[in-house]
């Protein structure tokens, strides 16, 4: 059974870059596309893009110009970078695998916090 | 971006009671391929949220039968046969037909 675990810093400052991990258990990265996905504290969830095992990415045009996804296949892991971050990056950072349909299997999430 | 609505916003049911919850998309979710791509998830408190419906209608893994989506090309309605206590959260409906994926602004469900 698939497992997913996000991993990162909690406390960004205003302006640096936000760099999370998300590891896969239990299953292959292979043959599948991969999300990421934000929630400010209180509020709704974002999308915020996804790769496939590939590599090829889309990302949300709110945030294309300073997001990057990338993947290690052989390392079992997701990659989600975010420049020039202020207080409006503040949320919970999901990943989630793509399934024949909808997103099937999410992380707990690891919150985010970005403050001087 | 089509944006997605979801009604009501807040939702009160006496366990043993059905519910159901609209999401209204901007514009059509029916692929050319005949697939509705309308997700539904729930997000329990303090968890990540689950996804208890795809393409509108069919039932994720592990997920009981009282839940049930249906809907047309831009409404859509998640039906709980009968409320039980574990159903609190917030549900949320996403469409995944074109990118950026968005979703609706949650429904809270609470039980009186």
């Amino acid at each position: 059974q698939v497992q997913l675990q996000e991993s990162g810093p909690g406390l960004v400052k205003p302006s640096e870059t936000l760099s999370l991990t998300c590891s896969v258990s239990g299953g292959t990265i292979n043959s599948h596309y991969w999300s990421w996905i934000r929630q400010p504290p209180g509020k709704g969830l974002e999308w915020i893009g996804y790769i496939y095992y590939s590599g090829n990415t889309n990302y949300n045009p709110s945030l294309e110009s300073r997001v990057n996804i990338s993947v290690a296949t052989s390392k079992r892991h997701l990659s989600l970078r975010l420049s020039s971050v202020t207080a409006e990056d503040t949320a919970v950072y999901y990943c989630a695998r793509l399934g024949a349909g909808g997103m099937d299997v999410w992380g707990q999430g690891t919150a985010v916090t970005v403050s001087s | 971006d089509i944006v997605m609505t979801q009604s009501p916003l807040s939702l009160p049911v006496t366990p043993g009671e059905p519910a159901s919850i609209s999401c209204r998309s901007s514009q059509s979710l029916l692929h050319l391929n005949g697939y509705k791509y309308l997700d539904w998830y729930l997000q329990k408190p303090g968890q990540s949220p689950r996804l208890l419906i795809y393409l509108g209608f069919s039932r994720a893994s592990g997920v009981p039968d009282r839940f049930s989506g249906s809907g047309s090309g831009t409404d859509f309605t998640l039906k709980i046969s009968r409320v039980e206590a574990e159903d609190v959260g917030i549900y949320y409906c996403m469409q995944s037909l074109q990118t950026p994926y968005t979703f609706g602004q949650g429904t809270r469900l609470e039980i009186k």
